[in-house]
């Protein structure tokens, strides 16, 4: 029951440039949707979020798009930096009521490429 | 900045042995959570824990599963007989009011059973 999907498995981007990583949702009971990074043999590093009563939140050199009616999401990075090579995974939660529970994407892995 | 910190970084057990999972969440944070990664799919849920008692569990946490905040400091998880599929990176979690605030994960434990 994949309730978030991360349809591209990797992506490459040359430096500079802007890195655009989708996720799609099925469950139109997430409330709030986040976004992690991962470097190996790290857990995973809180990046940015958005609630689902917005449909942009920025933060630096990171954006999250939210389109409600698509379920869709997707984080910008731009200008995209070498030291952004890792696996980023979506994220999403029903309404926080004090500690609900994070559904993961599979994740996309994005190389930046020098 | 504060971390979680887990213990041991990597774990290989006998299949049916007892293995006790450590974690020391940041000092002021209130909600504690494990999640579990097998090699090459996604982050999973596995339970979440607030007040001294479980708030919510996934059917991956069955009864061959608990866990505990023994005092003050440590947050363990304790997998009775484990069995090869329980081999996975195992991250503790703790957030200072829930999921939108970002959870600060851990690096891992990688559990190996054999």
């Amino acid at each position: 029951d994949q309730q978030v999907k991360q349809n591209s498995p990797s992506l490459s981007v040359q430096e500079g440039r802007i890195s655009i990583l989708n996720c799609d949702y099925t469950n139109s009971m997430f409330d709030y949707f986040l976004w992690y990074k991962k470097y190996p043999a790290e857990g995973p590093t809180f990046l940015i979020s958005i609630s689902s009563i917005k449909d942009k939140n920025e933060d630096g050199r990171f954006t999250v798009f939210l389109n409600k009616s698509a379920k869709h999401l997707s984080l910008h990075i731009v200008p995209s930096q070498p030291g952004d090579s890792a696996v980023y995974f979506c994220a999403a939660s029903g309404a926080n009521f004090g500690n609900e529970k994070l559904t993961f994407g599979t994740g996309t892995r994005l190389t930046i490429i020098p | 900045e504060p971390e979680v910190t887990q213990t041991p970084s990597h774990q290989v057990t006998q299949m049916g042995q007892e293995v006790i999972l450590r974690c020391v969440p940041i000092s002021n944070h209130l909600y504690f959570y494990w999640y579990r990664q097998i090699l090459g799919q996604k982050v999973e849920f596995l339970v979440s824990f607030y007040n001294n008692e479980i708030s919510e569990k996934s059917e991956i946490f069955d009864d061959q599963f608990s866990v505990e905040r023994p005092d003050g400091s440590n947050f363990t998880l304790k997998i009775r007989s484990t069995k090869l599929e329980d081999s996975a990176m195992y991250f503790c979690a703790s957030s200072p009011r829930g999921t939108n605030y970002g959870y600060t994960f851990g690096s891992g434990t990688r559990l190996t059973v054999v």
